[in-house]
């Protein structure tokens, strides 16, 4: 059974510039959420989806922005990057969208020079 | 503010010498605790979830407990592939899962 896949593994930005991640959930799994890890701050939520629909969202600026397809791929964009924004991106999936049992992808390293 | 707190921040130990971690959190509607295990350059890798006070659950050398207030994580003979930072998590009733900043564990041959 396929994990949770997210691509690409590392990314180098410059500053201003905005990216998009990708995140493929496991088969059958409806709710993606998105998380940004950091040595200062550890993990923190930046939004959840399911089935299409925004349903929570962390403390983070607009910049921050995300989405997910009728077949659960997600997509999260970071515009106008800062060199603040460089961490390590995690992508959690489950089935049943309740905030519980979370399985995470290997994550998206964001460099910002 | 919901929070989760976790102590040590960091610990080294013997290879056999055994240990626990602890994960304390703000009491107000916890429907899950979640311990993972993170190896550098990796995403977390789920061990266990406990729902309510006075569960355990075990997997090898790993004994997960939770209170009202706490969870332990205890390490028995652990081994060098044991290194890892474990870190705990809890959803405190939404679809998110809040997570302390973990315990960096080191196991010395």
């Amino acid at each position: 059974k396929a994990g949770v896949t997210q691509t690409p593994r590392y990314l180098i930005k410059t500053r201003g510039q905005q990216v998009t991640l990708s995140c493929s959930p496991i088969s059958g799994h409806r709710s993606v959420s998105w998380y940004q890890q950091t040595p200062g701050q550890g993990l923190q939520f930046l939004f959840e989806y399911f089935s299409e629909t925004q349903r929570n969202k962390g403390n983070f600026p607009g910049r921050f922005s995300g989405r997910q397809f009728s077949n659960s791929r997600s997509e999260m964009n970071v515009s106008t990057l800062e060199l603040g924004d460089s961490a390590l991106y995690l992508c959690a999936s489950t089935y049943t969208g309740t905030g519980l049992g979370y399985t995470f992808g290997s994550g998206t390293r964001l460099t910002v020079v | 503010e919901d929070q989760v707190t976790q102590s040590p921040e960091a610990l080294r130990l013997q290879e056999g010498e055994s240990s626990s971690l602890n994960c304390s959190y703000t009491v107000s509607g916890l429907r899950g605790l979640f311990w993972y295990r993170q190896d550098p350059g990796k995403g977390p890798e789920f061990l266990f979830t406990l729902y309510s006070a006075g569960e355990e659950k075990e997997k090898e050398r790993l004994k997960a407990t939770l209170t009202k207030k706490e969870s332990f994580l205890h390490i028995t003979a652990p081994k060098p592939e044991d290194s890892a930072t474990y870190l705990c998590a809890v959803n405190f009733g939404n679809e998110k899962l809040t997570f302390g900043t973990g315990t960096r564990l080191t196991i010395i041959p």
